[in-house]
């Protein structure tokens, strides 16, 4: 099981809110950075550090923390954000790193 | 624009050794953390591991006896190598660049993936 964890699977109305979290205990101390994963293709970040948007990606994507909990919010959901969502940080050791188990957004 | 592109077999024997190599156009490799991270199909996202600007590799604990990750600065390449495989390690394999924000890092750009089976 990932030392990181998230929920399997949300769904959100079309325009509405979804707030993705992802828990563990190397959150309290390091940030995340957050994929979205569309079918057949390669991840694409979407967020890193404390709320960091690459080039390209919609202000919709938002991040935040708070104590072991990291979250993803998508302000507004559009039907192309229909994907799974993974968070990465450090693992407790703080050594290595380690992918959430992903949550798939329905839209 | 930075582009990562994988090469090597799509199949491999069990007990063998999967090879892998990652081509990098558009920006140099002598910098960021370049990373090898799997995905068997159905499943979620593994970091296997990196190998840093400095030649510093960092595995992950679970596949460190028989990972090792290289780099041809010459060639702009890094490469994966996987040992004494099993049908477990059948996974599409990405390679991607990491780019350091202070203590974490962010997959800013990969590769396509490379779909390997093991059989």
């Amino acid at each position: 099981s990932s030392e990181l964890t998230q929920d399997p699977a949300v769904s959100v109305a079309l325009g509405q809110t979804v707030r993705i979290t992802c828990q563990g205990d190397s959150l309290r101390i390091y940030y995340v950075s957050w994929y979205q994963q569309k079918p057949g293709q390669a991840p694409v970040l979407v967020i890193f550090g404390k709320n960091n948007r690459p080039s390209g990606i919609p202000d919709r994507f938002s991040g935040s923390r708070s104590g072991n909990t990291a979250s993803l919010t998508i302000t507004g959901a559009q039907a192309e954000d229909e994907a799974d969502y993974y968070c990465m940080s450090r693992d407790s050791s703080g050594n290595h790193y380690v992918f959430g188990s992903g949550t798939t957004v329905t839209v | 624009q930075v582009q990562l592109q994988e090469s090597g077999p799509g199949l491999v024997k069990p007990s063998e050794t999967l090879s892998l190599s990652c081509t990098v156009s558009g920006g140099s490799i002598s910098s960021y953390y370049w990373t090898w991270i799997r995905q068997p199909p159905g499943k979620g996202l593994e970091w296997i591991g990196h190998i840093s600007y400095s030649g510093i590799t960092n595995y992950s604990p679970s596949l460190r006896r028989r990972a090792t990750i290289s780099v041809d600065t010459s060639k702009n390449q890094f490469s994966l190598k996987l040992t004494s495989v099993t049908a477990t390690d059948t996974a599409v394999y990405f390679c991607a660049r990491g780019y350091s924000y202070g203590p974490g890092l962010g997959f800013d750009y990969w590769g396509q993936g490379i779909l390997v089976t093991v059989s």
